[in-house]
């Protein structure tokens, strides 16, 4: 079965700690994704990646990190440097290319609480 | 910059009726595609339709169907006879054409849709 899984769903993490949120998919898509959701502000790009060993920040990279190692893996890394990380993170992957759908596939999210 | 803008915080419709949640962008790019995404209470996102900016013809997937006026940069979507099920955040989103893509999605504020029974 084809598609994105995030893990874990539910994550809490004390003042201070870096965490790390996984992200994996088996669509054999170039692009992946990493969101985060806050309530009445819609969805806002993180970071993201076309291919492998390569990746952009996107318009709230600080305080984020991550890597893409694999294809099918894009792993976020939230630092103690990132202020207000509580939050829901979701993840997506996108084939790109001419003739390729332009659309992204979301994972279920992850739910990041900072006690 | 693009932008993309619901002016809807939240509607609720009865069963079985029609609503339309409202959408408005603003871009200088004329090769784009915009997307309609459903986030229900399990928080998984679903896209719902797609449109691109080429096509005069209006996208429709059973049930949802959009009015995309590029000249307005208007892009509404409306569903008819509503489900219960249909009850959930709906998230409208700019992607920019090939030939600058990224692929990367701009996301409206989002529209919460309840369905009354």
């Amino acid at each position: 079965d084809g598609g994105i899984t995030q893990s874990p769903k539910y994550l809490f993490r004390k003042e201070g700690q870096n965490v790390t949120l996984s992200c994996e998919q088996n669509l054999n898509h170039d692009a992946m994704y990493w969101y985060r959701q806050d309530p009445g502000q819609g969805l806002r790009l993180i970071y993201y990646s076309q291919i492998v060993n390569d990746f952009q920040k996107g318009d709230i990279a600080e305080g984020y990190s991550v890597s893409r190692e694999k294809k099918e893996s894009f792993p976020l890394t939230v630092t103690s440097a990132q202020k207000n990380p509580t939050a829901f993170y979701l993840c997506a992957s996108s084939p790109l290319g001419q003739g390729a759908r332009n659309e992204q596939f979301f994972g279920p999210g992850t739910r990041l609480t900072v006690l | 910059a693009q932008t993309v803008t619901q002016s809807q915080p939240e509607m609720s419709v009865q069963e079985a009726e029609t609503v339309t949640l409202s959408c408005t962008y603003d871009t200088s790019e004329n090769n784009y595609y915009l997307f309609w995404y459903k986030q229900p209470p399990s928080r998984q996102m679903i896209l719902v339709i797609r449109q691109e900016a080429y096509k005069q013809q209006n996208a429709t997937e059973n049930r949802f169907s959009v009015n995309f006026q590029k000249a307005a940069k208007s892009f509404s979507l409306k569903i008819s006879d509503s489900q219960l099920g249909d009850t959930a955040m709906y998230f409208c989103a700019f992607m920019k054409g090939y030939g600058g893509a990224t692929n990367k999605l701009i996301f409206g504020t989002g529209t919460l849709l309840a369905v009354q029974p």
